[in-house]
């Protein structure tokens, strides 16, 4: 199985101050398609996860620019420039090149 | 507006059966792989497996914890994804999620539904 993990796996940042959490995953991620399959999603309190980040570095529908991804082979980074409050949650990245799809450990942010 | 959810968790012993349903909208639900996560109790996400699109063959794939007792399957004609749980176990307790996607590497699992809590307990 590829081993996603994730650091830090939890940090406390203050409003309009940038946040960088990153992926590390076991095996290269880059499929003989030119394609990275990793993905970052966002559990915020309460709620089921939603998608920020596909394929390393895609905003997904709706996600603030303010959210980048970036990254290639087995070392990624997601970004938030100016951390908000509506931030807070669980960051999860996620790998689906190779079955099992595995998860990082997730990294809680909170604002201080 | 896609919209996913799921439903059927609940209190249940180990050893016994239970089928989850995530109905879903707003997607043409035929053309879409279907895939299912699970949480334990203040952990993190585990996939649990996913169905094909019938145009993709309709196949399935597994998790190894859960291959041999879960099923999935698809109804199509009502937009409806199923989990059948059997031989459950006291470490299946979680809440389940489906999601839109993840049958092929360039599906995206994107949407995801609320969740229905599944407790394996005596």
């Amino acid at each position: 199985d590829i081993v996603m993990t994730q650091t830090p796996l939890s940090l406390s940042v203050t409003p309009g101050q940038p946040a960088s959490i990153s992926c590390k995953s076991s095996q290269s991620l880059l499929h003989s398609d030119r394609k990275t399959y990793l993905y970052w999603y966002l559990q915020k309190p309460g709620q089921s996860p939603q998608l920020l980040i596909y394929e390393v570095s895609n905003r997904f529908s709706g996600v603030p620019d303010r959210f980048s991804g970036s990254g290639s082979g087995t070392d990624f980074t997601l970004k938030i420039s100016r951390v908000e409050a509506e931030d807070v949650g669980i960051y999860y990245c996620m790998q689906t090149i190779q079955l099992p799809i595995t998860f990082g450990q997730g990294t809680r942010l909170e604002i201080k | 507006e896609v919209q996913l959810v799921e439903s059927g968790g609940g209190l249940i012993q180990p050893g016994r059966s239970l089928r989850l349903s995530c109905t879903a909208s707003g997607f043409t639900f035929g053309d879409s792989a279907m895939s299912w996560f699970r949480q334990a109790p203040g952990k993190g996400l585990e996939w649990v497996g996913f169905i094909r699109s019938k145009a993709s063959g309709g196949t399935t794939e597994y998790a190894a914890s859960v291959k041999g007792r879960f099923t999935l399957s698809r109804d199509d004609s009502v937009s409806v994804a199923y989990l059948q749980m059997n031989s459950l176990k006291t470490e299946d307790t979680a809440v389940y999620y489906c999601t839109r996607g993840g049958g092929r590497l360039d599906e995206v699992c994107d949407y995801w539904g609320q969740g229905t809590l599944v407790t394996v307990s005596s």
